[in-house]
């Protein structure tokens, strides 16, 4: 596609429900990044992708967050048993080449998922 | 690691003047840095970047930004500011090479008034 696209783009949820996030990268971009951003602060590192492989997941923030991105291209985040500090909006973003790259790699964010836990 | 303040957490301004948003950073290597602008109900968009070089960036927008190692700043400035520059501003940093996440601060809301 042109851009990044995430699905949904806002959630509603109760407390203790699990929900499963959608980011559709850039065709062929290598790399893949989510980012969590709660109200009145800045995007905060979540994990991110290589491919399919998950090099770096230092930012989940518990082991309710997991992701996934088997095929190297689309990717999910889901959270378990959601809390209402998991109230944010989830941000995704992609890069062209791979991590292995010593040169600057622009990212390309999505219009990101507002998640509401009631 | 790598660390962003944003100095101011809102800005307001009339239209036509000029405006500086102001961004430090901490980092113990060499880095990038950038600007990027959140409209309302849009994604992240990438105002201008320092990758290397000149120290003045020129972006989109007319805005333009100066790297300055010394003091470890990035400040965003634009002369002459409009309505539809009101949105929110994120200062963001990686360090160079490798795999790039991005560190951000915690965003500086412009606020542009007739």
């Amino acid at each position: 596609g042109a851009g990044v696209s995430q699905s949904p783009r806002y959630k509603v949820t109760k407390r203790g429900q699990d929900v499963t996030l959608r980011c559709d990268p850039i065709s062929s971009h290598a790399t893949l990044y989510w980012y969590q951003q709660a109200l009145g602060q800045g995007p905060e590192f979540l994990t991110y992708f290589n491919y399919e492989a998950q090099p770096d997941k230092s930012g989940l923030p518990s082991d309710r967050f997991s992701a996934e991105r088997p095929e190297g291209s689309i990717s999910t985040l889901t959270i378990q048993r959601t809390e209402q500090r998991d109230s944010a909006m989830y941000r995704c973003a992609s890069s062209p080449h791979g991590a292995g790259r010593s040169s600057y790699n622009e990212q390309f964010f999505g219009p990101g998922t507002r998640l509401t836990v009631l | 690691a790598q660390s962003v303040t944003q100095l101011d957490s809102q800005v307001p301004v009339f239209e036509e003047a000029p405006v500086e948003l102001r961004c430090n950073y901490s980092s113990s290597v060499s880095v990038y840095l950038f600007w990027y602008v959140q409209y309302p109900n849009q994604g992240l968009q990438l105002l201008l970047k320092y990758l290397s070089g000149s120290t003045l960036v020129k972006g989109i927008n007319g805005f333009e930004a100066e790297f300055n190692k010394s003091q470890t700043s990035f400040h965003l400035r634009k002369p002459s500011v409009h309505i539809s520059d009101t949105a929110e501003y994120f200062c963001a940093v990686t360090r160079s090479g490798g795999y790039n996440k991005l560190i951000f601060g915690a965003g500086t809301r412009l606020a542009v008034h007739p």
